[in-house]
């Protein structure tokens, strides 16, 4: 089983600054099979990114995905208002899993 | 536009099982990934196990081996999530996702999901 380590566990930023969120996998991802969801309260997660660095449909430009092998990075540009939430990344190269999340939270 | 609506809430003792629901709507069924999340209260999201109904085929995560079993059912489109010998740690929110795309065995991610099924082990 592949594990994923999300680092920082939390991020604390102001609307108009950048983040930058990491996953790293315990071992490489084939094809860089990983997503990224984004999730608030009482809410069922959204997709963000899928295969590393593929926008999902919808989702603003302001949200990109990098990385491959063991580490990957999620980068929001420029933070609105709705952009704080929870973060999880997704492996799915062999069966699947998630990270344990970071969050964006006001400062 | 898919939508997949899940059961309602359930309340259940320690040592019994639990059935959770999952009807899709407004796309095909049988060709896609269904994937099963659960959440428990205040912590992350953790992968339990997926069915292509297409091609039978399901896989679980070894945490849940032997207790867990997904199956579908083509005619109704519908995919069911059954836990057994549950215990207080397995109260959390389930929630049923779909994947955008058809392919092979391979797994994938979820771009629809379910409002989420909270389960409630409590004796």
């Amino acid at each position: 089983e592949i594990v994923l380590t999300q680092s920082p566990d939390t991020l604390s930023l102001s609307p108009g600054q950048s983040a930058t969120l990491s996953c790293r996998a315990s071992k490489s991802i084939w094809s860089g099979y990983l997503a990224w969801y984004q999730q608030k309260p009482g809410q069922a997660p959204r997709l963000l990114i899928y295969d590393a660095s593929s926008r999902a449909s919808g989702i603003p430009d302001r949200f990109s995905g990098s990385g491959s092998g063991t580490d990957f990075t999620l980068t929001i540009s420029s933070l609105e208002p709705e952009d704080f939430a929870v973060y999880y990344c997704q492996q799915y190269g062999g069966s699947s899993s998630f990270g344990g999340g970071t969050k964006v939270e006001l400062k | 536009q898919v939508q997949l609506v899940q059961s309602g809430a359930e309340v259940k003792k320690p040592g019994s099982s639990v059935r959770v629901s999952c009807k899709v709507s407004g796309g095909s069924f049988n060709t896609h990934e269904i994937t099963w999340v659960r959440q428990a209260p205040g912590q992350g999201l953790e992968w339990m196990g997926r069915i292509i109904p297409a091609l039978t085929l399901t896989n679980y995560a070894q945490k849940f081996q032997g207790r867990l079993t997904i199956t579908a059912d083509q005619s109704t489109a519908t995919a069911y999530m059954e836990m057994f010998s549950l215990t207080s740690d397995d109260t959390a929110f389930y929630f049923c996702a779909r994947s955008p795309s058809t392919g092979g065995p391979g797994f994938t991610y979820a771009s629809s999901w379910g409002q989420g099924t909270l389960v409630t082990v409590s004796p």
